[in-house]
Parts: structure tokens; C-alpha cells; sequence
């Protein structure tokens, strides 16, 4: 089947504009997670949805960053005055379930803000 | 505070040879420990994962050996192959996944 799809593959974008990245997990999946990563590091967890509701949005940097998953399917990331140090690809993963549950990553999407 | 500190950076290796990367954890309330393997442009992908209470797991060539009073556990690629070469990230995971910063790990043919 499917695995997880992100859009786009590649955002690029300038400083003050306001991005919106999106995630298709895998069919069934309740768990979605986002992650951000930095060139040379390991992924950075900034928010997990189990179903509709985030269960833990704890590691969004700030107010700026918010993300959505209306119908427990899709799940869209937003970003409003981006920022230059917001560069990084943005990685989702999603799962059957939360704590032991294999994560299955997207693609990622890469952003860049000039 | 970085979570989950991994070594080394970056490592070579004569195809055939054995591959060890090793991670440390200081949050004695993780209670589970996957690798993952990442190619240029992809996500990351399970590779291997362990639970506290064995100290050792094994998978094909892939091993994970789990040492909890030291808070250590490491992964042994053995009979490495050019093909194995990619980023490899340790994590743990309590409420949440925290990883590791990679390793690099190239076997040379």
C-alpha cells in the first residue's frame, strides 16, 4: 500500500510569507506525528495527533507554528511569518497507534526561506 | 538539552567489516529504543528497535546491544556492505520520540 506523502516536496519561500505544508499518512493510521529537521541533526519532535486532537504539541518552537488534522486523516502544518530559521525539512510520520508502534516517515518536505 | 547523545559523527568502513555506532540516554523513563536508517532524500526508517528489558536483540546483520544501568545501547551492523552506507539515528521514547544527531556511516568497497 501507500506510504506517507508529503506536499510539497520542496517549499521555498520569502521571510514574513506564510507557508502551510501538508501530510498524508498511511490509510488507518490514528497516530500522525511532525517532525523538523535540520541539516546534520536528527529529527525534532514538534507535535503528535492521536485522531483529531494533538495530543501533545509541546515541541512547537513557538505561536507561530500550528498544525490541524480536521478529520484524523490529513494533517496540514502552518507556519505564519516565516522566518529565516525556519529552514529545515519538515518530516511526518504516522502509526497505528502511540508508545511502541513503528513510525513509518514521509519524504519530508524541505523549506527554505530566503 | 539533548536527550539522546550519539557517537560517533561519522564513520568509515571496509566493506565486510563490522560498524558500531553508540548512543547514551539520561531519562531513566524511556522504555523504548529504535534505530533508524536514512538515504539522501528520504525520511528515516525503522530498522531495529528494543525494549529495556533484554539486553540484546538481533535482526539479520543488525544488532542492538542494550545495556540499562548505563543508560548505553549501541548498534553492530556486521558483514557491512556499501549498501549500508546512510545516516543512521538512534532515538528513545517515553511520551515522545527524542533522536539522536546521526551517524554518517560509509563502507568503502
Amino acid at each position: 500500500g501507500a506510504g506517507v506523502s508529503q506536499t510539497p516536496s520542496n517549499k521555498v519561500t520569502e521571510k514574513g510569507k506564510y507557508v502551510e505544508l501538508r501530510c498524508d499518512p498511511i490509510s488507518g493510521h490514528t497516530a500522525l506525528y511532525w517532525y523538523r529537521q535540520s541539516l546534520g541533526q536528527g529529527p525534532e519532535f514538534l507535535i503528535y495527533f492521536q485522531g483529531t486532537g494533538a495530543a501533545d504539541d509541546s515541541g512547537l518552537p513557538n505561536d507561530r507554528f500550528f498544525a490541524v488534522r480536521p478529520e484524523g486523516s490529513v494533517s496540514t502544518l502552518k507556519i505564519q511569518r516565516t522566518e529565516r530559521g525556519d529552514s529545515a525539512v519538515y518530516l511526518c510520520a504516522s502509526s497505528s497507534g502511540a508508545g511502541y508502534n513503528e513510525q513509518f516517515f514521509g519524504p519530508g518536505t524541505r523549506l527554505t526561506v530566503l | 538539552q539533548q536527550q539522546v547523545k550519539q557517537s560517533p559523527q561519522s564513520l568509515i568502513v571496509q566493506k565486510g567489516g563490522i560498524s558500531i555506532i553508540n548512543c547514551a540516554y539520561e531519562n531513566t523513563a524511556f522504555d523504548y529504543f529504535p534505530w533508524y536508517q536514512q538515504f539522501p532524500g528520504k525520511g528515516p526508517a525503522l530498522l531495529i528497535a528494543i525494549r529495556p528489558d533484554v539486553s540484546e536483540k538481533k535482526e539479520g546483520r543488525f544488532t542492538i546491544s542494550f545495556n540499562k544501568s548505563a543508560k548505553q545501547f549501541s548498534l553492530h551492523i556486521m558483514d557491512s556492505q556499501p549498501g549500508d552506507s546512510a545516516t543512521y539515528f538512534c532515538a528513545a521514547s517515553g511520551n515522545q520520540f527524542y533522536f539522536g544527531t546521526g551517524t554518517s556511516l560509509t563502507v568503502i568497497p
